[in-house]
């Protein structure tokens, strides 16, 4: 069973600070690794994506860190504010002309004003 | 542009019954899936379909149809409902590709007593 393994479960931040969220994977043949948001009530939607042709992409305060030989990828969220609390999904996509996605888990991120 | 719509947002059935829970898009995606979302679990992939009149098994299969007539329409159906059932089921859609964002319905709550 192809997995893709997240922690941590749940997270607690003051405002201000850096909210630090790991995934890790299995199978090499995996070659996009999305990132969702999902606020309480509402469907996931996506935040950030990566390539495993870079290490590292950033859109605002949000980055993700990419690691290839360790199979390893991390969400960075920057000076994380009460608005950010919400649940992140990692993913990954199989590839191989079906394009389907394995989930993380999930995280439960709280900011605390 | 409605994105990817469901009906209905709540539902409660008794065990044997069966429903039809409905998704739409409207943005001439070609790639739909259906996922379930429970505690801990993050999303699993019941069925997807790449094209109308054409569909495939997911991670959880069992005691769920789906098909696609049009390139619109992705309803999922129970067959007889059981309290494992009990979830919360997104439909996305996405255009056919290796990166292209993958849109995600609002959801349907449902219930098996």
């Amino acid at each position: 069973q192809q997995q893709v393994k997240q922690s941590p479960q749940s997270l607690i931040v003051q405002k201000g600070g850096i909210s630090i969220i790991n995934c890790a994977y299995e199978n090499t043949a995996f070659d996009y690794f999305p990132w969702y948001q999902q606020f309480p009530g509402k469907g996931p939607a996506l935040l950030i994506a990566i390539r495993p042709d870079v290490s590292e992409k950033k859109e605002g305060r949000f980055t993700i860190s990419f690691n290839k030989s360790a199979k390893q990828f991390s969400l960075h969220i920057m000076d994380s504010q009460p608005g950010d609390s919400a649940t992140y999904f990692c993913a990954a996509s199989t590839g191989g002309g079906t394009y389907k996605y394995i989930f993380g888990t999930g995280t439960r991120l709280k900011v605390l004003a | 542009n409605a994105g990817v719509t469901q009906t209905p947002k709540f539902q409660v059935l008794k065990t044997g019954q069966s429903m039809t829970l409905q998704c739409a898009q409207d943005m001439n995606h070609e790639y739909m899936s259906w996922y379930r979302q429970d505690p801990g679990m993050g999303l699993r992939l019941i069925h997807y379909s790449v094209g109308a009149g054409i569909t495939d098994q997911g991670e959880v299969p069992n005691g769920y149809n789906v098909s696609r007539s049009t390139t619109e329409d992705f309803p999922l159906r129970l067959l007889s409902a059981a309290p494992s059932q009990t979830s919360v089921y997104f439909c996305a859609s996405r255009r056919q590709g290796r990166s292209y964002e993958q849109y995600f319905g609002p959801g349907t709550r449902l219930t098996v007593t």
